[in-house]
This record gives structure tokens, C-alpha cells and sequence, in this order.
């Protein structure tokens, strides 16, 4: 799989958008790139995914490049719930790949 | 609500002895995770599961740890016997491939703490 880069630590303001950047400069054509995120103590929760396309869901929108070498995972109006460590992960989509392996992540913290 | 369920949430145990984590993955899902999670290396992926058979437990150290799925709603990690240097938060995520996704989805982990 492709190696992703991330910024160790960000900080938001509460209520403004948080947008947390992930490099995936070797991504190949069938690899997707995943967001996931982790609460303090909790287990990671899955947030959104993409290939191409810009994708939006309830919790957040993914704007990935049109060269596809990096993306932007944005949280439209950040609150304090939202400070957790956020992973970026690249991986083929489909039933003969089956590992996920996380990265160190991004931590964010929402300020009020 | 379907959620992947961890047992025991929270262990402490002396070195030497055998541990024991259980996991029952959401019903349905054909793949299971195990994972450790410590301050020093993060997340780490230890092994998983197709069909409640093992694809790769390479990250695993083979001498202490086993892992194992007696059937399709249990999947078990095993220490024996156990140093301190495995505290550790350790997690199971399950998922469902080849549908909608390929997303996993985690326990919340059974936190283990071996003096």
C-alpha cells in the first residue's frame, strides 16, 4: 500500500472548519484513501472514503487532488468533540485485500 | 445498533500468566482484526482473519501470542504467558469485503496492563 504523510498536530478554533491535509504521493490507480478517527479511548471509527471523486457524508467532506497524490479531509464547523487523532490510510478496495494499517495520524484540537 | 464487542475491557495481570481477549465481531462480517495500540508504537496491526481463517499474523510475536477464531462470532488473542512489556491497549475491528466500502469497524479495546 501507499505510504501516507500527515501533519502531527493541528489546532482549530470551535465552529470554523477544520481541514486536515494527508500526502499519498505513490497512490496507485485502485487504491482508495480512508479517514479514520480515534477519540481518547475509544477505538478508531471510520469517518469517510474516496477514489476520485469528492465525497461528503454526514460527518465530513473529502476533496482529493485531481492527480490524486493528496487529499483533504474537511469538518465543516468543528466542535470540541470532534479533538481526536485523525488517520489518513490508502488501500486497495476489494475482497483479496484485506489489511488495514494506520500511520501515526493527525491530531486535532478544537479550541473553543 | 451492530457494534463489535470486546471482553474484558480492562485487565491487570502478573507476568507469567496466560491472558485471554475475546472479541465477537459484528454479525455478518467475513474479516477480523486484531490490533495493539501503545504510546511508543501507535497502532499495530497483528493479525486477521478471512472466514475465520488467518491470512497473516505477521506482526505478531510468534513465541507468545496466538489468535485464533473457533467459529464466526468469536475471534480470541491469547498471551501466554505474558510479559509486562505487552501492556497495551488492544483493539478487534471486524469488516465486510467486497461490499459498500470495505470499511472496518472497532471495539473499544480491552485495556491490558501486565506487572
Amino acid at each position: 500500500d501507499a505510504k501516507t504523510t500527515q501533519p502531527p498536530s493541528m489546532d482549530c478554533a470551535e465552529g470554523r472548519a477544520a481541514n486536515l491535509p494527508c500526502n499519498h504521493s505513490t497512490i496507485s490507480g485502485n487504491e482508495y484513501v480512508y479517514w479514520y478517527r480515534q477519540i481518547h479511548s475509544q477505538g478508531p471509527q471510520y469517518i469517510i472514503h474516496g477514489l476520485k471523486n469528492n465525497e461528503t457524508n454526514e460527518m465530513a467532506s473529502l476533496i482529493i487532488t485531481e492527480d490524486r497524490k493528496s487529499s483533504t479531509l474537511i469538518l465543516p464547523h468543528a466542535t470540541l468533540r470532534d479533538t481526536a487523532v485523525y488517520y489518513c490510510i490508502v488501500r486497495v478496495r476489494g475482497y483479496n485485500n484485506n489489511d488495514m494499517r494506520f500511520g501515526a495520524g493527525t491530531r486535532l484540537t478544537v479550541k473553543p | 445498533d451492530a457494534r463489535v464487542t470486546q471482553t474484558p475491557r480492562h485487565k491487570v495481570t502478573e507476568m507469567g500468566q496466560e491472558v485471554t481477549m475475546r472479541c465477537q465481531p459484528i454479525l455478518g462480517h467475513n474479516t477480523v482484526f486484531w490490533y495493539r495500540q501503545t504510546m511508543m508504537q501507535g497502532l499495530e496491526l497483528l493479525a486477521y482473519f478471512r472466514n475465520r481463517a488467518p491470512l497473516d499474523d505477521s506482526g505478531m510475536p510468534k513465541d507468545r501470542f496466538s489468535a485464533e477464531m473457533p467459529d464466526a462470532t468469536l475471534a480470541t488473542l491469547k498471551i501466554q504467558p505474558s510479559e509486562p512489556r505487552d501492556s497495551a491497549v488492544y483493539f478487534c475491528a471486524s469488516g465486510s469485503l467486497g461490499t459498500g466500502g470495505n470499511t472496518i469497524y472497532f471495539g473499544e479495546g480491552s485495556w491490558l496492563t501486565v506487572v
